[in-house]
Order: structure tokens, then sequence, then C-alpha cells
């Protein structure tokens, strides 16, 4: 059971360039979750989505896009990298459910830094 | 979602007990408190929630007060391991629309354990 894998989990990218984050998760979750974290910071919400084929936007989602075409997985992407989204992103993933341990599962984080 | 509010910091010897507060004054009564700790930059670890009745898992603790205003996170026997961010957050557990099951973290409490 490999719980929530990140992919990649370092990029450097050139200011201007394209890429997408993958995340997938094996555990049937309903909610997925893209969150940044800056240093010295907690984590900021970017999008969330709460099931296949819908995403929502969270605190920071301008310069991010994401998509959720799979229940497993849930890709953040961006179109047009900038220095200031230097960060580590982290993807999450959880239940809805009353009845269910609706404790969300986190990945080890992608280090992503723009030059 | 419910602010919560921590304070920045705190420190606990080795052995000893760690008694982490948070205030959550605006809950919802379908609203559960959750923590979760972040260990250097590793990806946060669910610990434990709960609603209304205090809750104990082989990690913590947690004490909830009548009112469900204030929790309290025990750590009954801090080791230098349980140095982190512990992050205290209020959200429903399930929901049709997924907008108020959102997760989002504040700044949290960085909890340093000293020998």
């Amino acid at each position: 059971n490999a719980g929530v894998t990140q992919t990649p989990k370092f990029r450097v990218l050139k200011t201007g360039q394209s890429m997408t984050l993958l995340c997938a998760q094996d555990m049937n979750h309903e909610y997925m979750y893209w969150y940044r974290q800056d240093p010295g910071m907690g984590l900021r919400l970017i999008h969330y989505s709460v099931g296949e084929g819908t995403t929502a936007k969270g605190e920071v989602p301008d310069g991010y896009n994401v998509s959720r075409l799979k229940k497993q997985n849930f890709l953040l992407g961006l179109e047009s990298a900038a220095p200031s989204q230097t960060s580590v992103y982290f993807c999450a993933s959880s239940y809805n459910s009353v009845g269910r341990n609706t404790e969300a599962f986190f990945g080890q984080g992608t280090r992503l830094t723009v030059v | 979602d419910a602010k919560t509010t921590q304070p920045t910091s705190m420190d606990c010897a080795e052995g000893r007990a760690a008694n982490l507060p948070c205030n959550h004054s605006t809950i919802s009564g379908n609203e559960y408190v959750y923590w979760y700790r972040q260990i250097h930059s590793q990806g946060p670890q669910y610990i434990i929630h709960g609603l209304k009745n205090n809750e104990t898992n082989e990690m913590a603790s947690l004490i909830i007060t009548e009112d469900r205003k204030s929790s309290t996170l025990i750590l009954p026997h801090a080791t230098l391991r349980d140095t982190a961010v512990y992050y205290c957050i209020v959200r429903v557990a399930a929901s049709l629309t997924g907008a108020n099951s959102k997760l989002t973290f504040g700044k949290g409490i960085t909890l340093s354990v000293r020998p």
C-alpha cells in the first residue's frame, strides 16, 4: 500500500517553463488537496477536489491549474513558472465520510525551484 | 472553516508531558478538531481528532472543553523525536459539497523538546 505518491520529488525550472506535478493515491479517497509551503510558513491550500471530475480553488490558486480526471490522481499544473512559485508542494487525500476515519494522508513533497 | 489560534512556540523537557493549547471559539457544531504535526520538511502527519469527547490513541490525548471553544493536545511523555510544528485544525468530517471539508492550516505551534 503506497499511500500518497508525488512525482517528481525535485525539479528545477526556468522562468516561463511549464510543468505538471502528479499526485497519486491508492486508498480510494474522495478528497484530494494541493498545498505549497514556503520557508517558515504553514501550508497554504492551492486547489482541492471533492471527487473525480471536480476541482475548487483554495487560498492561493493564482498561477496554478488542476485536474482530477481519475479518482486516484490529482494533477497540479504550472503554465508559466515564476520565481515566486519556488516552494515545496504537498499533496494530500482523505475520505469524505463521518463513518470512516477522515484523517488526511500526505505525500513526501515536491521541491520546486524556479530560476 | 472556523479559525484556530495557537501560540507560536513552546518547549518542554524530554520525558515530561507536553500540553499544546488551541483556541477555536467560532467552531460550529458539526466541526471536528484535528491535530497534525510536521517534522522537519516532511509531509504533515495525522495525530488525533475529536468532536466533543476526549480522545486518546497511541500517540496523544485530545482534551476538548465542554463549550468546545478550545482544546489541548497532550503528548504524555515527550521525546526528542516529538520536536515538530503542530497544527490544530477544525473542519467538518463529511460534506455533500466538500466546501466545508477543505483542510486549511495555520502557522501551527513549534514544539521543541529539550534533553
